[in-house]
């Protein structure tokens, strides 16, 4: 069974700086791993999707990378500002069952 | 504008009722989720639908029970037999069930 892990559960750090998300999931055979932005009471807000073939995708200030082979993903944010204040998601698509398998989420507040 | 709508927002049952969520998607998506989210937790599956007039089990499908008679449409039925169904509801779509999924606004349920 599919098991996903991130790490740390909370990070706070100063605007500007740039910062990495960790997500580590257990079965290695995936269709892709997508992260998702949550601002607190709401829905999910999908940042970036990485196809298994794929090692890495960018968009803005955010680049997500993959390895399957060690079991890891990271979330990369440039130049934080507070506005990235949320909860980021890791999910795993794997290729035994039909939908995604999440990690209990990275709370981000970035201090102005 | 295409999208996923839940409803209602927030959402209160005694004991001993069944209630219904409400998720409507006009994105043309095969593919529909439910996930529960307790505070400080990732999502966890409850329910999936890869076509009309049929879904399958997800981790959490106790107390829980779905239809799919439209393809428009995947409503999620909270019964008394779910033991403790206060939680944070989230209904998703994609095209495909191996590719990018979008989550609706969610719906919190609160036991009275």
């Amino acid at each position: 069974k599919q098991e996903v892990t991130q790490i740390p559960a909370a990070l706070s750090v100063p605007e500007g700086e740039n910062l990495v998300l960790n997500c580590s999931f257990t079965d290695s055979a995936i269709y892709n791993l997508q992260w998702f932005r949550q601002d607190p009471g709401k829905g999910l807000t999908s940042l970036l999707l990485i196809q298994s073939s794929q090692r890495e995708q960018t968009s803005g200030r955010l680049n997500a990378s993959l390895d399957k082979s060690s079991g890891r993903s990271t979330l990369y944010i440039a130049a934080s500002q507070p506005g990235d204040s949320a909860t980021y998601l890791c999910a795993a698509h794997g290729t035994g069952r039909r939908a995604l398998t999440f990690g209990s989420g990275t709370r981000l507040q970035v201090q102005p | 504008d295409g999208g996923i709508t839940q409803s209602p927002k927030y959402l209160f049952r005694k004991e001993g009722q069944n209630v219904t969520l409400s998720c409507e998607q006009n994105l043309n998506h095969d593919a529909m989720y439910w996930y529960r989210q307790d505070p400080g937790q990732g999502l966890r599956l409850i329910y999936y639908s890869q076509i009309v007039n049929d879904f399958q089990k997800g981790d959490i499908a106790e107390g829980y029970s779905v239809s799919r008679e439209k393809k428009e449409s995947f409503p999620l039925t909270v019964t008394s037999a779910q033991k403790n169904p206060t939680a944070f509801y989230l209904c998703a779509s994609s095209d495909r069930s191996d590719i990018e999924q979008f989550f609706g606004p969610g719906t919190r349920l609160t036991v009275l």
